[in-house]
């Protein structure tokens, strides 16, 4: 069945970047999501990828797909104390096309002064 | 920038009530969700509605669960007969043509079932 994986804590310094792993197992994804939780908060949608692909770059936060290895990260550069939160990787499933995401389980990342 | 809103942002109610949560998904969007998180766990999707009839459901979302967009504006979740196991974040999202368009998310609704 789908699934989506990710690995659940990520600290890093204020000004290093930021790299959360991803992994997904639906082949016929057609877009990958990175969304931001911040705490008692909704999901704030960051960025997306579509399937076909390789990178995509938005001002600080650049995606990288390897579709091969169903493998999806999220890369934050200068990181800043506002980045920590919940980030979590989401898939689009199935081909019948009903919008259905999947989600992974959430990278909590610290940023530490 | 238009937003998904969702009323009450908190629920409290006991188990076996119904509870009706509200959604107002952005205006020219075709494809409204329910997803729902359980504190600690993944987010998980309930149900997927498209033309006034759902699209997908989830095995979660048992006969106990209905949706309706009584009017152009706004997108409903019921729970007929809560449970404890019922207490979760529930959060609407819309998308605006295809189903696979970017999903927008509201802020959630926390329902707790005593």
């Amino acid at each position: 069945g789908e699934d989506v994986e990710q690995s659940l804590f990520l600290s890093v310094r204020e000004g290093d970047s930021s790299v959360i792993n991803c992994t997904y197992t639906d082949s016929s994804s057609t877009y990958l999501y990175w969304y931001k939780q911040e705490p008692g908060a909704g999901l704030q949608l960051l960025t997306y990828i579509f399937s076909n692909m390789d990178m995509k770059q938005d001002q600080r936060l650049t995606v990288l797909l390897n579709k091969k290895d169903k493998h999806l990260s999220l890369r934050i550069a200068d990181t800043q104390t506002g980045d920590s939160a919940i980030y979590f990787c989401a898939e689009s499933y199935g081909s019948g096309n009903t919008g259905k995401l999947i989600f992974g389980q959430g990278t909590t990342l610290q940023v530490k002064p | 920038e238009p937003e998904v809103t969702q009323t009450p942002s908190h629920q409290v109610t006991q188990m076996g009530q119904e509870v009706i949560l509200r959604c107002v998904p952005i205006s020219n969007h075709l494809y409204f969700y329910w997803y729902r998180q359980i504190l600690g766990q993944k987010v998980e999707f309930l149900v997927s509605f498209y033309n006034n009839e759902i699209s997908e459901k989830s095995e979660i979302f048992d006969d106990q669960f209905s949706v309706e967009r009584p009017d152009g504006s706004n997108f409903t979740l019921k729970i007929r007969s809560t449970k404890l196991e019922d207490s979760a974040m529930y959060f609407c999202a819309s998308s605006e043509r295809l189903s696979t368009d970017t999903q927008y998310f509201g802020p959630g609704t926390r329902l707790t079932v005593l």
